[in-house]
Parts: structure tokens; sequence; C-alpha cells
């Protein structure tokens, strides 16, 4: 059974970082392409970004409202999946989902909250 | 970015009914089309991927269909698990992008 479990959200102020971890479990990780989700309270789903796997070069995608200021990273040895956030605005509070893609269907996770607030 | 439209934004219904929401993309995004079902406090799950398959572990009463611009997502007849909210989310082009979602109650 797909599974992926978050960790690492909490309160942090504006202006500063936080990195979230993606633990995941019953498929092959490395073979896999997994990307990032967030849903600011009450509101809908915002894709965040996407790291591909080594076949495709570790390639990585970003929303707008992030590149520059977030980062994916993998740990194929690990079988963890990150998101580095730096620079952190009020509007980046939500819930952070991982998401995974096997043969084009999607699995999310259970998700993490991030505050930024100060 | 490729808009996502979702109609309608609301909807009620009763248990046993047959129900459809549309999801239109702003450009053709062929068959790369997923609806995803979320309930309050909840994380979502996808019932459908590839635009019309059906996840292993959802029920049969739910159908996706479409292709290019516009898809819809079909209850065959409601259950009372159903009532929740739903996004269609294109995964053509990126940045991947969702529907504003829509939110199924009951009347």
């Amino acid at each position: 059974e797909v599974q992926l479990v978050e960790s690492g959200g909490g309160l942090v102020q504006p202006g500063g970082s936080l990195r979230l971890a993606c633990a995941a479990s019953g498929f092959i990780f490395s073979d896999h392409y997994m990307d990032w989700v967030r849903q600011a309270s009450g509101k809908g789903l915002e894709w965040v970004g996407r790291t591909k796997n080594k076949a495709s070069s570790f390639i990585t995608e970003y929303a707008a409202s992030v590149k520059g200021r977030f980062t994916i990273l993998r740990d194929d040895s690990k079988d963890t999946l990150y998101l580095q956030m730096n620079s952190l605005r009020t509007e980046d509070t939500a819930v952070y989902y991982c998401v995974n893609w096997i043969s084009g269907c999607p699995t999310w996770g259970q998700g993490t909250l991030v505050t930024v607030s100060s | 970015d490729i808009q996502m439209t979702q109609s309608p934004s609301t909807l009620s219904a009763s248990v046993g009914d047959r129900v459809t929401i549309t999801c239109r993309a702003s450009q053709t995004i062929s068959g790369w089309l997923a609806w995803h079902q979320q309930k309050p406090g909840k994380a979502p799950k996808v019932l459908i991927y590839k635009a019309s398959s059906l996840e292993s572990g959802a029920p049969s009463t739910f159908s996706g269909s479409g292709s290019g611009t516009e898809f819809t997502l079909t209850i065959s007849s409601l259950q009372p698990d159903d009532f929740a909210t739903y996004y269609c989310q294109q995964y053509s082009i990126y940045p991947y992008t969702f529907g504003q979602g829509t939110k199924l109650e009951i009347k």
C-alpha cells in the first residue's frame, strides 16, 4: 500500500525558512515523479511544484508564486521528498501535501500545516 | 497558465440522484485530467485519472469522460458518503492547475 507521511510543519515568522519532509513507502520511490500541493484554510488546491526522477534528470518545475523561494529535493536513498521553503510570506500559510504519481494516477499524503505569522 | 473552470460551484442533491459536474480547460489538455474528492479536514483523494480511468479503490458509481477542453464527472447514484467537495486538475502543461471546486451538498 502506498503511504506518504508529511512532517516538518509549524509556525514560522515572515521571512523565515522551513523544510518539510514526506516519507514514502509501499512503492519504488526512486522510479516516480513527486509533487507538492498546498491548500490555504477554506480555499482551493494550489500546485506548488514537482521533482522528476533520476531517469528524467531530477528536473524540477515550480508554480510562479514560489519559484526562487522554494526548492524541491529528493533523497532516493531514504525514500524521502523535501520542500525547502525560504523567504516565507503570510500568504504561504497552508496545509502542504505531497503527491506521488504512478502510471498517471496520483496518491496524496495526509498533509502538514505551515503557519507564517509574526 | 491553463485555467480550469468547474460548474456548478455548489450542487444540492439527494441520495439516489444522478449528478454531473463539468470542468472546462482554457486550452486543450488532451486526456490529462484527474478528479479529486475532499471531505472537511481530510486530504484529497483521487477518484478518476486520465479523464476516465477509475482509481482502484473508488466506487463504481463514479465515472469520468471528456477530452480536449471539456470534461465531466458523473455520480450515477448518490450515496451519503459522496457529499464532499470535488476538484478537477489538469496535468498536461506546467504549472498544473486545479478547478475552484464543486461543493456537493445534501438537499
